[in-house]
């Protein structure tokens, strides 16, 4: 069964620093891998998104890395801000197939 | 395009009852899904349809659970009777054929199940 493993489950930072979300992934082969913001309440909405042959990709103050080598994938926040509060969601999309495998998500909250 | 546009929002209701979700997917979009947001489970598909006709129902949990999708603008979710076990967050995402394969979420409908 494919699997994609997040952590840390949760964490808490200081407004204005930085921190970084890991992504495991047993998916193979893939499409590619998104990185998925989901504010309380509301649905999720996609940051990033990379092919099996990208390394990184920014956003703004949000920057993903990929390995595929490793199955490895982190998503970086810089100068965090309040609105940064959210579950990040790694979702990773096998080869044909419209079965995502969704990880369980990272809950960052940022505080003033 | 408003995106995809789910109701109700919020819906609390007895166990025994009928409850049926509805989604209205953006416009043009070939592909639509059903998910269920649980603590325990994260995102889990519940079902996706390909120009209105379902594809994958495996994850329906039971035969409670069942779906539709008459046109290519409007699908419901429908579980009937409920039970407490339902109470969850339910998504309807779209999305086209091809392209990078983004799928655009609606805002959700919360459930709950006395």
């Amino acid at each position: 069964k494919n699997q994609v493993e997040q952590s840390p489950q949760s964490l808490i930072i200081l407004e204005g620093k930085n921190c970084t979300l890991q992504c495991n992934y047993t998916v193979s082969p893939f499409s590619n891998l998104r990185w998925y913001k989901q504010d309380t309440g509301r649905g999720p909405v996609s940051l990033t998104i990379m092919t099996f042959s990208e390394n990184t990709k920014s956003n703004g103050r949000y920057t993903a890395t990929l390995d595929a080598d490793t199955k490895q994938s982190s998503l970086h926040i810089t100068a965090s801000q309040l609105s940064d509060s959210a579950s990040y969601i790694c979702v990773v999309t096998p080869v044909d197939d419209y079965k995502l495998s969704f990880g369980a998500g990272t809950t960052v909250t940022v505080r003033a | 395009d408003a995106g995809v546009i789910q109701s109700p929002r919020h819906e609390v209701t007895e166990m025994g009852q009928e409850v049926t979700l509805r989604c209205k997917p953006i416009s043009g979009h070939d592909y639509l899904f059903w998910y269920r947001q649980t603590m325990m489970r994260g995102l889990e598909l519940l079902i996706y349809f390909n120009n209105n006709v379902p594809i994958d129902d495996s994850g329906m949990p039971e035969d409670r659970f069942s779906a539709k999708m008459p046109n290519a603008s409007f699908s419901t979710l429908k579980i009937q009777p409920s039970e407490p076990r339902d109470s969850a967050v339910y998504f309807c995402a779209s999305r086209i054929q091809g392209g990078t394969g983004e799928l655009f979420f609606g805002e959700g409908s919360r459930l709950t199940v006395l």
